[in-house]
């Protein structure tokens, strides 16, 4: 019971801005938008959370649609270093557990 | 700042041996504590979750146990390890409170022979 859709792929090039999309047209009053990111072999990495105001932090921006129905991870001048599988997730605020789906792969390219 | 130790990185054990993963947290007093399983090509699994000593809450039946000695440690044990008890095993920590994100470890990556 996916709650989250995100792209399979993505390319981007290196210096720009990526824009991540997520779409979560099911999502309840108390639930959170959380990303991570994680790189092969490594443990997952938080990235940002909202839950309905846009939220910036040293690493991206995260901008929730007025219905919450989707947001967008920007990360605002993609390195190579964040080639990566990005996760949109959404929990409720009762809950402990993170579903983690199958993401974006984001290839950022010189 | 907080950080979160997990060792050993990797490991190699036969089948019915015992074990053990050990994870620490520093910088931060009272977190909520979590055990976390990825098998090869799927999603990660919570499998232990903790908000005090000696407070443990299972979310799957399973062969492993887990078990919270002090306020910032967190062991993941088994008495026998199956072959299905291969994987990749994260730990993670979170604030207390609505919302918190919780943040992982780098991860034990555990083979059964």
């Amino acid at each position: 019971d996916a709650k989250t859709t995100q792209p399979t792929s993505m390319d981007c090039a290196e210096g720009r801005a990526a824009n991540l999309p997520c779409n979560h047209s099911t999502i309840s009053g108390n639930e959170y938008v959380y990303w991570y990111r994680q790189i092969h072999s490594q443990g997952p990495q938080y990235i940002i959370h909202g839950l309905k105001n846009n939220e910036t932090n040293e690493m991206a921006s995260l901008i929730i649609t007025e219905d919450r129905k989707s947001s967008t991870l920007i990360l605002p001048h993609a390195t190579l270093r964040d080639t990566a599988v990005y996760y949109c997730i959404v929990r409720p605020s009762n809950d402990y557990k993170l579903s983690f789906g199958a993401g974006t792969t984001v290839t950022v390219r010189a | 700042s907080q950080t979160i130790h997990q060792w050993p990185a990797t490991l190699v054990q036969p089948v019915g041996s015992p074990l053990s993963l050990e994870c620490t947290v520093e910088g931060t007093s009272n977190p909520n504590l979590y055990w976390y399983r990825q098998a090869a090509g799927r999603g990660l699994q919570l499998l232990f979750y903790s908000v005090g000593i000696g407070q443990i809450s299972s979310e799957v039946p399973q062969n492993l146990s887990a078990s919270r000695p002090q306020d910032r440690q967190f062991i993941l044990s088994s008495k026998k390890l199956l072959l299905s008890d291969s994987g990749f095993y994260l730990c993670a920590w979170s604030v207390r409170g609505v919302g918190q994100p919780q943040h992982f470890g780098d991860g034990t990556r555990l083979s059964i022979l």
